[in-house]
């Protein structure tokens, strides 16, 4: 059975840093793509960022520079490391696995993390 | 990223037909995949790519597209239906873009 299971969030201040996880089974990490994708309060859904099986990243503008995807494949666990923490990226972040074919659809999500950032 | 447009709200008489549409440049050469989400959790994709449903999604989801818009239809809009829809697509650049959501009221 594939599971998403994501931790890492908090209260955090602005300006400060953060990384959340996103532990995997069911499936290889490394083989799929994987995304994160998030939701402030009251809010849509925003893509946030994608690493493929080959490991190119992609990122949304509003994160680029920012924030780093990564994943460690021993620990078959996905990772976004959050620098320069603004308020509005107070969210609930998901992390996604893609399914790999018809344009990648987001085909299992994990019940997300809240983060805060606020002084 | 990739734009694609969504209108914020619809409704459906229970049981009747309603049609939820995404319109995106990104629509002309990729797929779009339709999530719905209800209050407090997760997203769960309900098609993708041409017409697909996952497994457990009833047969009254369905999608099509045509040109620049992907359209999802409920067809016999049930209570539980109920909830906020979201398309999505790739771009050529990487992105994989949401639409703002529609909310759907079933009446």
């Amino acid at each position: 059975e594939v599971q998403l299971v994501e931790s890492g969030g908090g209260l955090i201040q602005p300006g400060g840093s953060l990384r959340l996880s996103c532990a995997a089974s069911g499936f290889t990490v490394s083989s799929n793509y994987m995304s994160w994708v998030r939701q402030a309060p009251g809010k849509g859904l925003e893509w946030v960022s994608v690493i493929y099986s080959g490991g190119s990243t992609y990122y949304a503008e509003s994160v680029k520079g920012r924030f780093t995807i990564s994943r460690d494949n021993s620990k078959n666990t996905l990772y976004l490391q959050m620098n320069s923490l603004r308020a509005e990226d107070t969210a609930v972040y998901y992390c996604a696995r893609l399914y790999s074919g018809y344009d990648f659809p987001f085909d299992y999500w994990g019940q997300g993390t809240l983060v805060t950032v606020s002084s | 990223s990739s734009e694609l447009t969504q209108d914020p709200a619809v409704s459906v008489a229970l049981g009747q037909t309603v049609r939820i549409t995404c319109q995106g440049d990104s629509l002309r050469s990729y797929y779009a995949s339709w999530y719905q989400q209800k209050p407090g959790q997760a997203p769960v994709l309900v098609i993708y790519g041409k017409n697909n449903r996952p497994s457990g999604i009833p047969d009254r989801f369905s999608g099509s597209s045509s040109g620049n818009t992907a359209s999802l239809t409920i067809t016999g809009a049930q209570a539980e239906d109920e909830a906020d829809y979201y398309c999505n697509s790739r771009d050529s650049s990487g992105n994989h873009g949401f639409g703002g959501g529609t909310k759907l009221t079933v009446l």
